[in-house]
């Protein structure tokens, strides 16, 4: 089955922990990207990569970091996590990044809590 | 920074009404694609349409798109309790990004 699997589903951390989310697609997508969403706020793109080893930033990416080694996989790294990062988090990838091609297949998502 | 503004909020309607929601966006674009949310899952993508397009038919759903008004709006014709979600505009220009706005919450009771 074509999937976005994110795991964990659901973490409970403390401030400073570093954690990391990881991301994997079966669908030979080139184009991956993290979104937050926060009630009232919608969907905020924090990084995306078009490629392997192509990464850059989207609107809210302080407090974050990701990695493209390998096609399939697109972590999401949180150095230091800060209570304001507590929030749901969405990988989802498309077959490119070009506009008109870029419909998104969304992770069930991770619920992030930072005490 | 968000580009698309939906409208309402949040709608609740009985089964088999109709349902509008409205999107709009302030600045040019390639595509505009609707999603669908439930609660606390991932977004499920339902239509995209061209910039050069004015409907899109598919199913129950209805995409209208006026560039001249920077805005689109989404028809489900003769709703369920199941089409009970959050539905999401999202806009993509010519690079890359697509940004998604705040959404409506549909409620469809029996």
């Amino acid at each position: 089955e074509a999937q976005v699997t994110q795991n964990p589903r659901y973490l409970i951390t403390v401030t400073g922990k570093k954690l990391t989310v990881t991301c994997s697609q079966n669908m030979n997508h080139e184009y991956m990207s993290w979104y937050r969403q926060d009630p009232g706020l919608g969907l905020r793109q924090i990084y995306y990569s078009m490629n392997v080893e192509v990464t850059d930033k989207g609107d809210v990416p302080e407090g974050y970091k990701v990695s493209r080694k390998e096609k399939r996989n697109f972590p999401l790294i949180l150095e230091s996590p800060s209570p304001n990062q507590t929030s749901l988090y969405f990988c989802a990838s498309s077959l490119t990044g070009t506009a008109g091609a870029n419909v998104l297949t969304f992770g069930a998502g991770s619920r992030l809590t930072v005490l | 920074s968000q580009q698309g503004e939906e409208d309402p909020q949040a709608l609740s309607i009985q089964e088999g009404e109709n349902a509008t929601m409205n999107c709009s966006y302030k600045t040019s674009i390639n595509n505009l694609q609707w999603y669908r949310q439930n609660s606390g899952r991932g977004l499920v993508h339902l239509i995209l349409i061209r910039s050069n397009e004015r409907e899109k038919h598919s199913g129950r759903l209805r995409v209208t798109l006026d560039t001249s008004k920077k805005s689109s709006s989404l028809l489900i014709t003769a709703s369920r309790a199941a089409d009970t979600a959050s539905y999401f505009c999202a806009t993509s220009g010519t690079a890359s990004k697509l940004t998604f706005g705040t959404g409506t919450r549909l409620q469809v009771t029996l």
